[in-house]
């Protein structure tokens, strides 16, 4: 299985919206609504930010949303802040009943 | 509050076998895919494997052959065993409880293990 595919950063300014995308194929992103997105600062385990596409695990703010469209996947941060300052990571559940992730994205808020 | 903590050798001879523990708190075992991922330094996320409550697991293709996973509800504990590592297996290994379907809600703190002679 290969890796989903995000762009290796991105940045904003703090209020700004920033988007990052999740490429995959119609046998992991494109064919499961089972899409979930990561939080990781640095030296810290990941933290569940998006589940199943689009939703929210209690406590995470609702300034992060997340969306697909065919084989990518997108999460998107609203209002941005400078706590959101983080890599982020993508996960799919794939045909063959296993789980990939992104290769990571570095957010930098500016 | 569920709770996971990783436990094993910080450092493994090339060759060996790899073999860590996770010891869950405050949740029952049933109901969870109890899952193994990795983060080499500097690097991105890996997932490992997975094992149901009932005991059925799944591999990553690309280390099927060298991974077991198992689970001791007996001990409220699930353990990695990888065998025949390289320094290409030095990493952070986290433990997680994975809600069918959707993801990864509860982490270890993860545990460094370096492969040295």
């Amino acid at each position: 299985q290969s890796a989903l595919t995000q762009p290796a950063s991105v940045s904003g300014s703090p209020g700004q919206s920033i988007t990052i995308s999740c490429t995959g194929t119609s046998s992991d992103v494109g064919g499961y609504n089972s899409v979930s997105w990561y939080q990781q600062h640095p030296g810290k385990a990941p933290k569940l930010m998006i589940y199943e596409v689009s939703n929210r695990p209690s406590g995470v703010s609702n300034r992060f949303s997340g969306s697909k469209s065919g084989n990518t996947a997108s999460l998107t941060i609203s209002g941005l802040q400078a706590e959101d300052e983080a890599d982020y990571y993508c996960s799919s559940y794939t045909g063959i009943s296993t789980w990939v992730f992104g290769g990571g994205t570095k957010l930098t808020v500016l | 509050q569920v709770q996971l903590q990783e436990s094993g050798p910080g450092l493994v001879e090339p060759s060996e076998t790899l073999s860590l523990s996770c010891t869950v708190s405050g949740g029952s075992i049933s109901g969870y895919y109890w899952t193994w991922i990795r983060q080499p330094p500097g690097k991105g996320l890996e997932w490992i494997g997975h094992i149901y409550d009932t005991g059925t697991t799944k591999y990553n293709p690309s280390l099927k052959s060298r991974v077991t996973i198992s689970l001791d509800t007996s001990k409220n504990q699930f353990s990695l065993k990888l065998s025949s590592v390289t320094t290409a297996d030095t990493a952070v290994y986290y433990c997680t409880r994975h809600t069918v379907g959707q993801g990864s809600h509860y982490w270890g703190q993860g545990t460094l293990v370096t492969v040295s002679s």
